[in-house]
């Protein structure tokens, strides 16, 4: 069974500073990697993805995220956090040879002035 | 291009009544899902339709809920009846296809069971 963890709840960070919120995932076979944002009071967007190829994606909002086969990792990462990035993130996994998305239960940024 | 849409946007029932939640996806996208939002938890898929064909409905409670996605476009959630433990938030998305295609997600329905 596939599966994705998100091991932090919240990540504060300052205005101006990189940020990174982390995920690993577990699947057979290669993944599909996501990322999303949930502003308040709205659905979800999609931020990023990775399929294959270069292991840096870069995506909506200066975000980017790295792909780590060896680590089964897939973080997500900004070099400059603004405060309209508080949001909630969640990331999500699907393996190459499925057609089922599985969810990690999020991580809440807050970006202090 | 318009995006997911869904109704209502919130909906408060007692416990053993019946609702029903409606979705429609963006034009031309052949997979459709409906999620499971708890407080505090990711989305958890209850449903997936590529077209009007069922590809995962393996965490849906079938004693209590039903979908269905007639002609391949619009799609509805049905409950009854429902559980106190059924609050959350049902999210309707829409991908181009199964795989790589990122979803699309409407703004969510906010079912409230007392």
């Amino acid at each position: 069974a596939q599966s994705v963890a998100q091991p932090e709840d919240q990540v504060n960070v300052a205005e101006g500073n990189p940020l990174t919120v982390k995920c690993t995932y577990s699947v057979s076979g290669n993944p599909y990697l996501f990322w999303y944002v949930q502003y308040p009071n709205r659905g979800l967007q999609f931020l990023l993805k990775y399929i294959t190829g270069d292991n840096l994606v870069k995506g909506s909002y200066g975000f980017e995220a790295e792909f780590n086969k060896s680590q089964t990792s897939f973080h997500l990462k900004k070099p400059s956090a603004l405060v309209s990035d508080s949001a909630l993130y969640f990331c999500a996994v699907r393996a190459g040879g499925s057609y089922i998305p599985t969810f990690g239960r999020g991580t809440s940024l807050i970006v202090h002035p | 291009e318009a995006g997911v849409a869904q109704s209502p946007r919130y909906k408060i029932i007692e416990k053993r009544q019946s609702v029903a939640f409606w979705c429609n996806p963006i034009s031309g996208h052949a997979t459709l899902y409906w999620y499971q939002q708890i407080l505090g938890q990711g989305p958890k898929l209850l449903i997936q339709f590529q077209n009007n064909g069922v590809v995962d409905d393996s965490q849906l409670p079938k004693d209590r809920f039903s979908a269905e996605r007639l002609k391949g476009v619009d799609s509805t959630l049905k409950i009854q009846p429902a559980k106190l433990e059924d609050s959350a938030v049902y999210l309707c998305a829409s991908s181009l296809d199964t795989g790589n295609h990122p979803q699309y997600f409407g703004p969510g329905t906010r079912l409230l069971v007392l």
